[in-house]
C-alpha cells in the first residue's frame, strides 16, 4: 500500500485564519481525497481529488471554504479558510490503489482552532 | 440520512472471546464494504474487505460475514486480544470516485 504523510500533524490556530494542509504520496495515484473527523466521531468525505480536474465536493462543503489543489499525481493540499471553532476536527487524506476502491489513509491533521 | 448504520456503539470483550461489530446500508448501489481500525492519534488503517459476490471472507482472526438479501455486514474478531482495542470502523462505496460512506463506529476494549 502507498506511504501517505501529512502536513502539519497538528497545529492550533485563531479563529479568522486560514491553514493548509499537506499530503503527499510515495507513488503516483489518480484519486485523492479529503476526509473530516470531528473528535470522537466518524469520518465525512469532504472532496475527491483528481488529478487535471476540478475538485468534487460532497454536500455541504464548499469551494470557497475548502479550497483544494491536486498539482500531480503525488501531491494535494486542502486550505480550511476563514476558521472558526466548529472547523476544529482531524483532516485526513486518502488514495485510491489498485482496484480504485481500496483507500489507504494518511495519518491525519489535528486541527484546533480557538 | 445515514447511510451505513454501525452497532454497538462500545463493546467490551473478554481476551480471547469474539468480538462481533454489526453494519447495515441502504444504498443497493454498494459494491465494496471494506473495515478499517483506527488506534487514538492514528489514521484509519484497512483491515479487511469484500464484495457482495461472496458471503463471508476470513484473513487470519478477521472475518467478513456478508447478507446481500438483508443488506447486512458484520466484523468478527476470533481470539481478541488486548492489542485489537481500538475503534473500527465499516464502510461501503459504489465506485472508486464516490469515496467512502463510513459508519459512526465502534469503540471496542478487549479486557485482559
Amino acid at each position: 500500500s502507498a506511504v501517505i504523510s501529512q502536513k502539519p500533524s497538528r497545529d492550533i490556530c485563531q479563529r479568522g485564519t486560514s491553514l493548509t494542509i499537506q499530503c503527499q504520496v510515495d507513488s503516483q495515484v489518480t484519486m485523492m481525497f479529503w476526509y473530516r473527523q470531528q473528535p470522537g466521531q466518524s469520518l465525512t468525505l469532504i472532496a475527491t481529488a483528481n488529478q487535471g480536474s476540478e475538485a468534487t465536493y460532497e454536500s455541504g462543503f464548499v469551494i470557497d471554504k475548502f479550497p483544494i489543489s491536486r498539482p500531480n499525481l503525488t501531491f494535494s493540499t486542502l486550505t480550511v479558510s476563514n476558521m472558526s471553532p466548529e472547523d476544529s476536527s482531524i483532516y485526513l487524506c486518502s488514495v485510491a490503489q489498485g482496484d480504485q476502491e481500496t483507500q489507504y489513509f494518511g495519518p491525519g491533521t489535528r486541527l484546533l482552532v480557538l | 440520512q445515514q447511510q451505513v448504520k454501525q452497532s454497538p456503539q462500545s463493546l467490551i470483550v473478554q481476551k480471547g472471546g469474539i468480538s462481533i461489530i454489526n453494519c447495515a446500508y441502504e444504498n443497493t448501489a454498494f459494491d465494496y464494504f471494506p473495515w478499517y481500525q483506527q488506534f487514538p492519534g492514528k489514521g484509519p488503517a484497512l483491515l479487511i474487505a469484500i464484495r457482495p459476490d461472496v458471503s463471508e471472507k476470513k484473513e487470519g482472526r478477521f472475518t467478513i460475514s456478508f447478507n446481500k438479501s438483508a443488506k447486512q455486514f458484520s466484523l468478527h474478531i476470533m481470539d481478541s486480544q488486548p492489542g485489537d482495542s481500538a475503534t473500527y470502523f465499516c464502510a461501503a462505496t459504489g465506485g472508486g470516485a464516490d469515496g467512502l460512506t463510513f459508519g459512526k463506529g465502534t469503540h471496542l476494549i478487549i479486557q485482559p
